[in-house]
């Protein structure tokens, strides 16, 4: 079974640029999940998808971050412009179910941003 | 609000050495509890979790934890510390009734001597 694929692995930019980061879950998982790690902090939840609705996007900073799931499947999460402090891991998840009593979320690499 | 305290951004065991993880929690409902490691450049892997069923969980490669209410902790343990377990270690709360943001610690990092 293939896990989560995101792309590209590293990107460096420089602040007020524009940058954009891909996921796709594994084949079947209808909740997709975008996470934010600083250095030396745990991830932050940033968007949660139910297939192609949002179920949560209380800690997305709307004025510059945007996300959308257009067909349910793979993702793409947008940063524009982005500010020094975006430099961060960006974590995509997958998993099955909604409740996490009855789930695991499958986790990719992840994407490296340093903002410049 | 919940919230994760991971107590020791390092910890050092030689291996063979029992390994203890520290995390502490609030919650102002019954939590769900997890524990992830992260080994470099790679994402995040759950090793257990705590959903309200037993006290004691057990997970993989070896890990178990223990949720105590009354201490509000959930430390992970592993009796012998093995070279291939140096990683990040990451505690999260979830909170129940319906709200399943995790909230995660700032992460432990594992360092093992041969």
């Amino acid at each position: 079974e293939a896990g989560v694929a995101q792309s590209p692995r590293y990107k460096i930019i420089e602040k007020r640029q524009s940058v954009a980061f891909w996921c796709n879950p594994i084949s079947g998982h209808a909740t997709l999940y975008w996470y934010q790690q600083i250095l030396g902090q745990g991830p932050k939840l940033l968007i949660q998808f139910q297939n192609n609705g949002v179920v949560d996007d209380s800690q997305l900073p709307k004025d510059r971050f945007s996300a959308e799931r257009l067909k349910g499947v793979d993702s793409t999460l947008k940063i524009q412009p982005a500010k020094l402090e975006d430099s961060a891991v960006y974590l995509c998840a997958s998993s099955s179910r909604l409740s996490p009593t009855d789930y695991t979320q499958y986790f990719g690499p992840g994407t490296r941003l340093l903002v410049l | 609000a919940q919230s994760v305290t991971q107590l020791g951004s390092h910890v050092s065991v030689s291996e063979g050495a029992l390994v203890l993880l520290r995390c502490n929690y609030s919650s102002s409902v019954p939590p769900y509890l997890f524990w992830y490691v992260q080994y470099p450049n790679q994402g995040l892997q759950l090793l257990l979790k705590y959903t309200s069923a037993a006290t004691l969980v057990k997970g993989i490669n070896g890990f178990e934890a223990e949720f105590k209410k009354s201490e509000t902790s959930f430390h992970l343990t592993k009796p012998s510390a093995h070279m291939s377990d140096a990683a990040e270690y990451f505690c999260a709360v979830s909170p129940g009734g319906g709200s399943y943001i995790p909230t995660f610690g700032r992460g432990t990092s594992l360092i093992v001597h041969p």
